[in-house]
């Protein structure tokens, strides 16, 4: 089963406004990642949370993570139509695997 | 190249048919994914490759799916005998392993249709 679950599973903000979307998954983890896919492509690494971080900022991205209840957020800030795209958690988790895995994704539309 | 390249882009092939999907990863990066994407879902975990271990089939739905690659550089994923629930899109990734922090950087995808 997929470790991570992200909700909504759909969020429309007007342009402007800031977007929040969750991720839960199952098992302890090395790291949490965010990565973005835009309709028709491939997924793009946006941002990385080590287990030992609980937040972290990249220009207008800010990701929060909470091991004791196995969850994160993503919030996008000043929204921009250029930011509609699906959202993905991704778990590194801690089996040495070297394997992501990932949630079933929120699918974000900026109305401008 | 400067980013994993997918080829094709887009199939559309006949139940019952074979198909074979091409992937070059990023120059350097020993480890390699294929992962399967159905329409507004998330995805789903097929093989990994990482340099000349044994490669993680685990992901690989059924017998009908098999994957190879050749030292560190293109990977070939094939479906026989295909499906109408094969279609779906067809991600490769590749990740450079050893840097501490595993991210992967993806390719665009091959988009497979089953009639």
């Amino acid at each position: 089963s997929q470790q991570g679950e992200e909700d909504p599973q759909a969020l429309s903000i007007q342009e402007g406004e800031n977007a929040t979307m969750n991720c839960s998954y199952k098992t302890s983890i090395n790291n949490l990642q965010w990565y973005r896919q835009n309709s028709g492509r491939g997924l793009v690494h946006l941002i990385l949370i080590r287990s030992n971080e609980r937040e972290k900022h990249s220009g207008r991205l800010r990701v929060t993570l909470d091991t004791s209840k196995k969850s994160s957020s993503l919030l996008i800030t000043a929204s921009r139509a250029a930011d509609t795209a699906s959202y993905f958690c991704a778990t590194d988790i801690n089996t040495g695997a070297n394997n992501l895995f990932f949630g079933t994704g929120t699918r974000l539309t900026v109305i401008p | 190249g400067a980013g994993v390249s997918q080829s094709p882009s887009n199939k559309v092939t006949e139940k019952g048919k074979d198909v074979e999907l091409r992937c070059d990863p990023i120059s350097g990066h020993t480890a390699l994914y294929w992962y399967r994407q159905r329409l507004g879902q998330g995805l789903e975990f097929l093989i990994y490759f990482q340099g000349n271990s044994a490669p993680d089939k685990s992901g690989l739905p059924s017998d009908r799916f098999s994957a190879e690659r050749t030292g560190e550089s293109v990977s070939t994923l094939t479906i026989q005998r295909t499906q109408q629930e094969d279609s779906a899109v067809y991600l490769c990734a590749s990740s450079q392993i050893g840097t501490g922090l595993l991210s992967l950087h993806f390719g665009n995808g091959t988009r497979l249709t089953v009639t």
